[in-house]
């Protein structure tokens, strides 16, 4: 099956830094979504993005489906951003593959 | 719009109780239907997924089932509970003709 890994695992920011988050996946998919787990356990759709790159406020996604990776970018981070970030492409059956997460700390 | 309801929202059991969580989505008709699973600090893991009633398949061999006995209800049940079923459970739906998932609230249950 597919295999996901995210990095970094874990990551403390400042609030109004900057990230990136990097999804990595070992076959081809049909379809990629990444997901916001807020401390409740909720989890918030960000976007769904088999290829190309989507922007909505201060996210932003690529992914380069022929090179296997995705990333997600966070700009001017606040602390209501904290939370673990998944990456999860999809199988051939429409089920989706989790990574591990990231683990985002955002400090005021 | 459409919204997914879970419940009950947090569960304690004892082991070998039986468990029955439900799953229902409203404003869609026919939509997939999937039931996860997330360990502690982990990823979530797909257990069992359906594209119709009474259409379930299964991807992890498990001490659980699933049953769908009307369009838009999903049901994960198990006769005797094991410690190792403990997690936070997640259902979530998409429609039949797209790969894009959305999930409820989750079920976060503890096997004592």
């Amino acid at each position: 099956g597919i295999q996901v890994e995210q990095s970094p695992p874990d990551l403390i920011l400042q609030e109004g830094a900057n990230s990136t988050l990097r999804c990595n996946f070992s076959d081809s998919v049909n379809n990629l979504q990444w997901f916001h787990q807020n401390p409740w356990g909720q989890l918030i759709n960000l976007f769904y993005i088999p290829s190309g790159t989507k922007q909505n406020g201060r996210l932003s996604a690529t992914t380069v489906a022929t090179e296997r990776y995705s990333l997600l970018y966070i700009s001017s981070s606040q602390t209501t951003d904290s939370g673990v970030y998944f990456c999860a492409p999809g199988g051939s059956q429409g089920n989706l593959i989790f990574g591990k997460g990231t683990k985002l700390s955002v400090k005021p | 719009s459409q919204t997914i309801h879970q419940w009950p929202a947090t569960l304690v059991q004892p082991v070998g109780s039986p468990l029955s969580l439900e799953c229902t989505v409203e404003g869609t008709s026919n939509p997939n239907l999937y039931w996860y699973r997330q360990a502690a600090g982990r990823g979530l893991q797909l257990l069992f997924y359906s594209v119709g009633i009474g259409q379930i398949s299964s991807e992890v061999p498990q001490n659980l089932s699933a049953s769908r006995p009307q369009d838009r209800q999903f049901i994960l049940s198990s006769k005797k509970l094991l410690l190792s079923d403990s997690g936070f459970y997640l259902c979530a739906w998409s429609v039949s003709y797209s790969y894009e998932q959305y999930f409820g609230p989750g079920t976060r249950l503890t096997v004592t």
